[in-house]
């Protein structure tokens, strides 16, 4: 059974701190690696798709790493509009799709 | 851009009612699920349907059924709703391989 386990649960930032989130992931067959960020009442939005070990995306403040058994999700200089839940997703060989717990990702000004 | 739309925002209905919850994508896609998400269980997948008329049980289809007769659109049933199926509905269409969500239905059963 695929499993993905984000860390940490939640993470409280200054404005301006650096700071990464963490996926592991165990996996039959990864087809891709997805992160998503979900505000309050909102559906998730899509924000990466990763599909070997040693990609990386980038979009505006955040950045995101794959490795074998984990991806990790860099966040620099955030601002407090960054505050969110960001979720982590695997895809198998099966097409199947599974979520992690997210980590709540609060920046104070 | 991906554009995946739900009827309702928010939704309050009794015990026992049937309920209908419609999602509608405009981009052609053959792929379609439906999510429930709850604190502490993250997002569990009900329903999926690969194209129209087809169907296929996800993780937690207890109580729940769907309907797929024109492709952009997949509609989730509560055939009788109950106090435990308060919760968050999502509907994602796939492009690729990558899924997009809509905005999400609150549902309450009272």
């Amino acid at each position: 059974e695929d499993q993905v386990t984000q860390s940490p649960e939640a993470l409280r930032l200054q404005e301006g701190e650096s700071s990464s989130l963490n996926c592991s992931y165990t996996v039959s067959g990864l087809r891709g690696l997805f992160w998503y960020r979900q505000d309050p009442g909102k559906g998730p939005e899509f924000l990466f798709t990763l599909y070997s070990a040693g990609e990386e995306k980038e979009k505006e403040r955040l950045k995101a790493t794959l490795t074998k058994k984990e991806s990790f999700l860099h966040i620099t200089a955030p601002k407090p509009e960054d505050s969110a839940t960001y979720l982590c997703a695997v895809l198998n060989a099966g097409n199947m799709l599974t979520f992690g717990g997210g980590t709540r990702l609060m920046v104070k000004p | 851009d991906v554009k995946v739309t739900q009827s309702s925002r928010y939704l309050v209905k009794r015990t026992g009612e049937k309920v209908f919850l419609e999602c509608v994508q405009d981009m052609d896609h053959e792929n379609m699920f439906w999510y429930r998400q709850d604190p502490g269980l993250g997002l569990r997948l009900i329903y999926f349907s690969y194209d129209v008329k087809m169907k296929e049980k996800g993780d937690i289809p207890e109580g729940y059924s769907v309907s797929r007769e024109k492709k952009e659109r997949f509609s989730l049933i509560l055939e009788s709703a109950s106090t435990n199926q308060t919760s968050m509905y999502l509907c994602a269409s796939r492009s690729g391989d990558t899924q997009y969500f809509g905005p999400g239905t609150r549902l309450t059963v009272l």
